[in-house]
């Protein structure tokens, strides 16, 4: 069974730092992209990152571009993201996903963590 | 960036059919997918690859893709069914893009 476990979030203060992981088992993780993706309370999805099977390909949104940094471990099974410079508007619930493929979209989702960027 | 346009919501009695249109420019040359996404939980794929139905998901749930206009019909709906729905592509300028999502009421 496919299973991917977020951890890490919680409060954190403007320009603070957090780093999230995601555990995955019941597949070959180092076989697939993954990624992440927000959820602002009462938003919608918003895809923030993401990272081909052998880390090669890279990319984020906009919104956090100079600031996150996704990241993956395949001997470990584990998906990183390091989230420095937080501001408010980061505040939302990070889900990590497995993306199958442009043609298959996103099979796969954790729980979520939730970050909370308050002072 | 490419932009995906939603109805924010979508209202259906029991029994009856629900579409659910995603709009974008001619997003009929991509991959559409759908995801359900009920309260509380994490989103999950319903359809892919614009008509395609994952293992589990029920043949109720199907999807059309031409022009500037994808579409998720729900058929039989049911009560279960109510959900927020968004549509996600693949664009070469944007990466991966969400639809603004539906939230779809069932009467």
């Amino acid at each position: 069974e496919v299973q991917l476990v977020e951890s890490g979030g919680g409060l954190v203060k403007p320009g603070g730092s957090l780093r999230l992981s995601c555990a995955a088992s019941g597949f070959t993780f180092s076989s697939y992209s993954m990624n992440w993706v927000r959820q602002a309370p009462g938003k919608g999805l918003e895809w923030v990152s993401s990272i081909s099977s052998s880390s090669s390909y890279i990319y984020y949104a906009d919104s956090v571009k100079g600031r996150f940094t996704i990241s993956r471990d395949n001997a470990k099974n584990s998906l990183y993201l390091q989230m420095n410079s937080l501001r408010a508007e980061d505040t939302a619930v990070y889900y990590c996903a497995r993306e199958g493929g442009v043609a298959t979209g996103f099979d796969y989702w954790g729980q979520g963590t939730l970050v909370t960027v308050s002072s | 960036s490419y932009v995906l346009t939603q109805p924010p919501s979508v209202s259906v009695a029991p029994g009856k059919t629900a579409r659910i249109t995603c709009g974008g420019n001619n997003i009929g040359s991509k991959s559409v997918h759908w995801y359900q996404q009920k309260p509380g939980q994490a989103p999950v794929l319903v359809v892919y690859d614009d008509s395609d139905r994952p293992s589990g998901i029920p043949e109720r749930f199907s999807g059309s893709n031409s022009g500037n206009t994808a579409t998720l019909t729900i058929s039989r709906v049911e009560a279960g069914d109510e959900a927020d729905y968004y549509c996600q592509v693949w664009d070469s300028s944007s990466d991966w893009v969400f639809g603004g999502g539906t939230k779809l009421t069932v009467l």
